[in-house]
Order: structure tokens, then sequence, then C-alpha cells
């Protein structure tokens, strides 16, 4: 079945470096969306990436999709204590009878020192 | 708008007994499922639920786990008997539908979760 690997498990920052969470599906993907988990809350989506090879902003967040649809990645530049927690990427698959299954990363733990 | 509530937050019980976990998830919201997170994974899916049919269960151990979703709306989800890696959070979440474009009609809301823990 499909699957979908984050790298790294864990990142440990000091406050005002960036950070990269990267994401890799086994299977093509018909779109990737991005998550974002504080500690002891719940999931909470962040974006949704649908074309290949698309960037998009949101504040100090870059998320980029790619061009063969099976990879993408985030970027935070110049991190805050507000950034902390868990980033997932979720995987739509393209179709088959996986169709709609939406399946996770392991997520990427980000911790920040102030 | 609420959002998707969960009930209850938190249930312990000692193993071989039951629970139900109870789902009310966003007006409107066609799509509803079920996924099981344990401490420092992903979300894994359990069921996938489009409108009161159940159209991906393939990741639900069917022998101890159950659920339903009466007139499409609100679901359960029944453990019995629970074992002690049955511990974890069950988050219920809901969406539009499932869409392939960037309508985002496949976007996730998820509740806060009921957090598990089998003794």
């Amino acid at each position: 079945g499909q699957q979908v690997m984050q790298i790294p498990q864990y990142q440990h920052v000091q406050e005002g470096e960036d950070f990269t969470t990267y994401c890799n599906s086994s299977t093509t993907l018909s779109n990737i969306q991005w998550y974002k988990q504080r500690p002891g809350g719940h999931p909470v989506f962040l974006i949704q990436l649908v074309k290949s090879g698309e960037v998009k902003k949101q504040k100090r967040l870059t998320f980029q999709f790619g061009e063969a649809k099976k990879n993408s990645s985030l970027h935070i530049t110049a991190t805050q204590t507000t950034d902390v927690g868990t980033y997932f990427c979720a995987g739509n698959n393209a179709g088959g009878t996986s169709y709609g299954k939406l399946t996770f990363g392991q997520g990427t733990i980000l911790t920040v020192h102030p | 708008e609420a959002g998707v509530v969960q009930s209850p937050r938190y249930k312990i019980i000692e193993k071989k007994q039951p629970v139900a976990f109870w789902c009310n998830p966003i007006s409107g919201h066609n799509t509803l499922y079920w996924y099981l997170q344990n401490l420092g994974q992903g979300p894994e899916l359990l069921i996938r639920y489009e409108n009161e049919e159940a159209v991906d269960d393939s990741q639900l151990p069917k022998d101890r786990f159950s659920a339903e979703r009466l007139k499409g709306v609100d679901s359960t989800l029944k453990i019995q008997p629970a074992e002690l890696g049955d511990s974890a959070v069950y988050l219920c979440a809901s969406s539009l539908g499932v869409g392939r474009g960037p309508s985002g009609a496949n976007v996730l809301t998820f509740g806060a979760g009921s957090r598990l823990t089998v003794l």
C-alpha cells in the first residue's frame, strides 16, 4: 500500500534558525496536505498543494510539491517559539482503489530553543 | 461553528472491558474519518465514511472494533474487548467530501480526540 515517509523525525533549532522537513510518497499523489499539531493538541490543516512543482507561501512558511508529485517539503524561515509542534504531511492517492485515502507521514517534531 | 466534537476526551478502562467513542462532525460534511494516533506517530486511518456508507475500513481490526454512522451524521467507534495495545488517541475528522482538485473538499478538520488508556 501507499507509504508516506517524513524526515527528519526530530529537529531542535535555536530561535531564529531555519527549519525544513521533507516528505516522500511511494506512489504518485493527486495532492498533498500539511498539518500542524501542537503539543497536546490535534492536527490542524495548514495548506494543500495540487499542481506539479507548486510552491506556496504562508508568511514564514514555504511549501513545495515535487515535479513528479511524489515528494514535498515545508521550510520555515527564522523559527519562533510559536512554531513548536509536530508537522505532518498527508498524501492523497492519485487513483485506483485507494482514491480519496489520505495517508499521513509519521511527522517531524520541531522544538525551538529561545 | 462548533467544529468536530468528540467525547469522551479521556477514558481509562481495564483490559477486556468495552469502550465507545462518539463523534459529531461539522454540519454539512459528508465524509467522516476515524484515525488512531499512537504517541509520536502520525494518524492512521481506521475507517472512512461517505455519508452513512463505510467506503474504506481495511485498517479496522474487525474482530474487536466496530463503527457506525447512522443517518450519515454522528458516528460511534466501539472496541470490545479492549486490549493493552489499544491505548492511544482516537481522532475523528470530517471533510466536505473527497476531491482531487484544489477545491479543498477533502481537507480534514479534526476533533480534539479521545485518549484511551487500557490498564
